[in-house]
């Protein structure tokens, strides 16, 4: 069995500053790993992922997430925040041989001016 | 194309009516999903389908019926639905591990809110 763990259910940060948004997972098998954004009223938009190879992931509107397979983490990193970056943030995970995908709890970040 | 394309957006209904949401997916994905989410948490699977077949039923309970008509369509027929059932109610696709295909990933709709009065 697979689950996710978003540590933190809320984030406030000022704009500008860098951010962290942590998830660890626990599984049996190998995973795929994904952070999703949700903007209000909107659906689930995917901001990058990681599947093999390089364990440093670069997704789009400058995030990027580091897979830790000893900590078992995939933490979401962003160097300067921005205003437009406040959102629901989900880590993801899918296991090698299932069509389900196990989601976290979830992390509102929430960016101040 | 890499669009799922939900309608209707918005839903009001009364707790005897018969509805149904729709959604389609033109990227030749043969997974699709049904995921109910309400507000501040994560989504909540209902159904998977895999090669137009029902592969996950996560005890959903029968006021929700999935059917799968082809392999871009998906919809969700809700009759005597109750007013917890209010949520933003989303479909996904992806492609199936099986397939070979290493995207992985989930591709979302942006939802169909439904209110139940």
């Amino acid at each position: 069995a697979q689950s996710v763990t978003q540590l933190d259910s809320q984030v406030p940060v000022f704009e500008e500053a860098p951010v962290e948004l942590r998830c660890n997972y626990s599984s049996s098998v190998s995973v795929y790993l994904f952070w999703y954004v949700q903007y209000p009223n909107q659906g689930l938009q995917l901001l990058l992922k990681y599947l093999s190879g390089s364990t440093l992931v670069k997704g789009i509107n400058g995030f990027e997430a580091e897979f830790n397979k000893s900590q078992t983490s995939f933490h979401l990193r962003k160097p300067s925040v921005h205003i437009s970056d406040t959102a629901e943030y989900f880590c993801a995970v899918r296991g090698y041989n299932f069509n389900k995908f196990y989601f976290g709890s979830g992390t509102k970040l929430n960016v101040k001016p | 194309d890499t669009e799922v394309t939900q309608t209707p957006k918005h839903l009001v209904m009364g707790m005897t009516n018969k509805k149904s949401l729709k959604c389609e997916q033109h990227m030749g994905h043969r997974a699709m999903y049904w995921y109910k989410q309400k507000a501040k948490k994560p989504p909540e699977l209902m159904f998977v389908y895999s090669y137009e077949k029902l592969s996950i039923n996560e005890s959903v309970p029968s006021r929700f019926s999935p059917e799968c008509p082809n392999s871009s369509l998906l919809n969700l027929h809700l009759h005597a639905l109750q007013p917890e059932d209010s949520a933003l109610y989303l479909c996904a696709s992806s492609p199936l591990i099986t397939s070979g295909r290493r995207t992985g990933e989930l591709f979302f709709g942006e939802g169909s809110r439904l209110t139940v009065l």
